[in-house]
């Protein structure tokens, strides 16, 4: 296993625009992250999966962002009518233990 | 998650040890101390956590004061890899979603 992957590592989309990021954990690992990190500070808990349910949400996740583990493998990220102020780093993370936390090297959206 | 205040930045010079402190003064006593790192473009990355007594692995050492309230991260030789920002986090055991409430982190500057 080669560790969290996200895909992409960077995107660009302008104001208005729906976009869809994807985080692969390792396979082993029954709980997945969202985090957001905006420049200067640490990284914001977005959401919480174990296996395919989604157990926590931040509040910080407005009603355009939506995200979905099916089948409790890999995890979308979805961010509808995107702007300015998403514009941010988003950080996946996969556990299981919680001493085996694993980050991806992440999502960097900037919205234009 | 109880809070966590570290310096904003400091500074080390490279093959020289590195002490990175950390207050937590509201610490209850089923917080886990964990510490992590960010290389600049990438995610956290785990370095160490401890309970109650020092911790030693192949990435660092972990100093936990007897009443717990503090913890100092030693690198013991700095080397200019070790430039990140360094994050003190407290997790609770009890807790049973891991998620992680990170601060702004302590800056580390390696000087060659």
């Amino acid at each position: 296993d080669t560790g969290v992957s996200q895909d992409p590592r960077h995107k660009i989309t302008k104001r208005g625009q729906n976009v869809t990021f994807r985080c692969d954990p390792i396979s082993e690992h029954n709980r997945l992250y969202w985090y957001r990190q905006t420049l200067g500070q640490g990284p914001e808990f977005l959401t919480y999966f174990q296996n395919e349910a989604q157990l926590e949400k931040s509040r910080l996740l407005s009603d355009r962002f939506s995200a979905e583990r099916p089948k409790g493998s890999f995890s979308t990220l979805e961010i509808q009518r995107t702007e300015q102020g998403d514009s941010a780093m988003y950080l996946c993370a996969s556990s299981t233990t919680g001493f085996d936390y694993t980050f991806g090297s992440g999502t960097r959206l900037t919205v234009v | 998650d109880a809070k966590t205040t570290q310096p904003n930045s400091m500074e080390s010079n490279e093959e020289e040890p590195v002490h990175l402190p950390c207050n937590h003064s509201t610490i209850s006593g089923t917080d886990y101390i964990h510490w992590y790192r960010q290389l600049p473009s990438q995610g956290p990355e785990y370095v160490i956590h401890g309970l109650t007594s020092n911790v030693n692995n192949r990435m660092a050492s972990l100093a936990i004061a007897e009443d717990r309230k503090s913890s100092t991260l030693i690198l013991h030789r700095a080397t200019l890899r070790d430039a990140a920002v360094y994050y003190c986090i407290l997790r609770d055991s009890g807790g049973s979603n891991y998620k992680l409430t990170f601060g702004k982190g302590t800056l580390l500057t390696v000087n060659p």
